[in-house]
């Protein structure tokens, strides 16, 4: 599987759209991109994926280059309880998610 | 709805003690999975059921043994534990193996070893 590299955190305004990228430089064509968070100690949340197209759900948006070599997850209304660690992970099959360290968004007042 | 329950919360051992964490879910899923996640690190998984009746390794499963007692339940072992043990446990469970399932998870055990 494919690694990720994201930033160790990220602050972002409450209203605000929060915008979080992943690295996936590395990713192979028949790779998805996923994307889980993590709130508090709670167990990891199920976000969203794709492969190649965008994609959009109640929670959030995800934008796939074109190369596929990055993505964006995107909180558009960010909220106080949308603080979390946000983990990206590449991977062919859904039975071996290799999670990393992720990014740790903090949404202030 | 339930959807995976762990049991216990929390617990705490001495060094050398066996404990069996237990996993179920309600919501008719193929696979199950055991993660450990240490302090500031993400989750590694420990083992993982494709389907009742199968069991295969993750990254991590030195010192564990798992048993997939049926499609709901998947238990977790520590047959001797040791400190480096120490860790939250997670369980999740997927509709199948099949790609781009997401995996639904509990709210873990935190398990201290002394």
């Amino acid at each position: 599987d494919a690694k990720t590299t994201q930033p160790p955190s990220m602050d972002c305004a409450e209203g605000r759209a929060a915008n979080l990228p992943c690295n996936h430089s590395t990713i192979s064509g028949n790779e998805y991109v996923y994307w889980y968070r993590q709130i508090h100690s709670q167990g990891p949340q199920y976000i969203i994926h794709g492969l190649k197209n965008n994609e959009t759900n109640e929670m959030a948006s995800l934008i796939i280059t074109e190369d596929r070599k990055s993505s964006t997850l995107i909180l558009p209304h960010a909220t106080l309880r949308d603080t979390a660690v946000y983990y990206c992970i590449v991977s062919y099959y859904t039975d071996k998610l290799i999670f990393g360290t992720g990014t740790r968004l903090q949404v202030f007042p | 709805n339930a959807g995976v329950t762990q049991t216990p919360k929390f617990q705490v051992l001495k060094t050398g003690q066996s404990m069996t964490l237990q996993c179920a879910q309600d919501m008719n899923h193929n696979s199950m999975y055991w993660y450990r996640q240490d302090p500031g690190m993400g989750l590694r998984l420990i083992y993982y059921s494709a389907s009742e009746g199968t069991t295969d390794k993750g990254e991590v499963p030195n010192g564990y043994n798992v048993s997939r007692l049926n499609k709901r339940e998947f238990s977790l072992r520590l047959e001797s534990a040791a400190p480096s043990q120490t860790s939250v446990y997670f369980c999740a469970s997927s509709e199948g193996p099949a790609r781009r399932q997401p995996q639904h998870f509990g709210d873990g055990t935190r398990l201290s070893i002394l």
